[in-house]
């Protein structure tokens, strides 16, 4: 069965350090998305990718946070210099993106990074 | 406004029996999609089930059914016949319209399993 790809799966650094988030979608899958998630809360979208287009990044604190993905397939998101609230859980979703599906557009995860910023 | 909400922070139910889980949105669009996911405490997000606004039955997928009351905007998630597997968090999300691919999310209700 096809899955979302993300390493690494845990991540601890120290404030002022920078990270790097990588995820590989499902095989196929136009759209990707960046998410990050708070414990015990939904999760907050970063950026949205169609292929290699970032269709938004409104929330993404452009400042300290990059999202790229060159070839229209895996993805990375880095985080320079990380903050003590960018503790989270990180995760990638992807989802066929194709026109036509509509509302029923489905989106798979990957198992997600925890970070910990010290 | 809440356009999804949850009104359920956690529940506690006896393995075996069936749980539902609320779920009401808020939209104008005539066409929506819902969903429900599950987050166990390993934290990877598992798609359980979708409902769309024009779908004349409810979803049901295995254990797991959709109780949706369009006039109410109610979308409420039935796992029938509960089990330690189950717990877990629970998020209901939306999608407004057929062409932003983005999800709405709640705030999720922390569902624990009783043996």
């Amino acid at each position: 069965e096809a899955e979302v790809a993300q390493s690494p799966r845990y991540k601890i650094t120290e404030k002022s350090q920078a990270v790097a988030f990588w995820c590989d979608p499902i095989s196929g899958h136009a759209t990707l998305y960046w998410y990050r998630q708070i414990l015990g809360q939904g999760p907050e979208l970063l950026v949205q990718f169609q292929d290699e287009s970032v269709v938004d990044d409104s929330q993404l604190p452009k400042d300290r946070f990059s999202a790229e993905r060159l070839k229209g397939v895996d993805s990375t998101l880095k985080i320079q210099p990380a903050e003590l609230g960018d503790s989270a859980m990180y995760l990638c979703a992807s989802s066929l993106g194709v026109g036509g599906s509509g509302s029923r557009e489905t989106q798979y995860f990957g198992p997600g990074t925890r970070l910990l910023v010290l | 406004a809440q356009k999804i909400t949850q009104t359920q922070p956690g529940m506690f139910v006896q393995e075996k029996e069936a749980v539902t889980l609320d779920c009401t949105y808020d939209t104008s669009d005539p066409s929506y999609g819902l969903f429900w996911y599950k987050q166990p405490s390993s934290g990877e997000m598992i798609f359980l089930i979708y409902q769309g606004s024009y779908d004349q039955q409810n979803a049901t997928e295995g254990r797991y059914s959709l109780n949706f009351q369009k006039a109410r905007k109610s979308a409420n998630l039935v796992i029938s016949a509960s089990q330690l597997g189950d717990s877990a968090m629970y998020f209901c999300a939306m999608r407004e319209g057929d062409s932003n691919y983005q999800l709405i999310w709640g705030a999720g209700t922390k569902l624990i399993i009783k043996p």
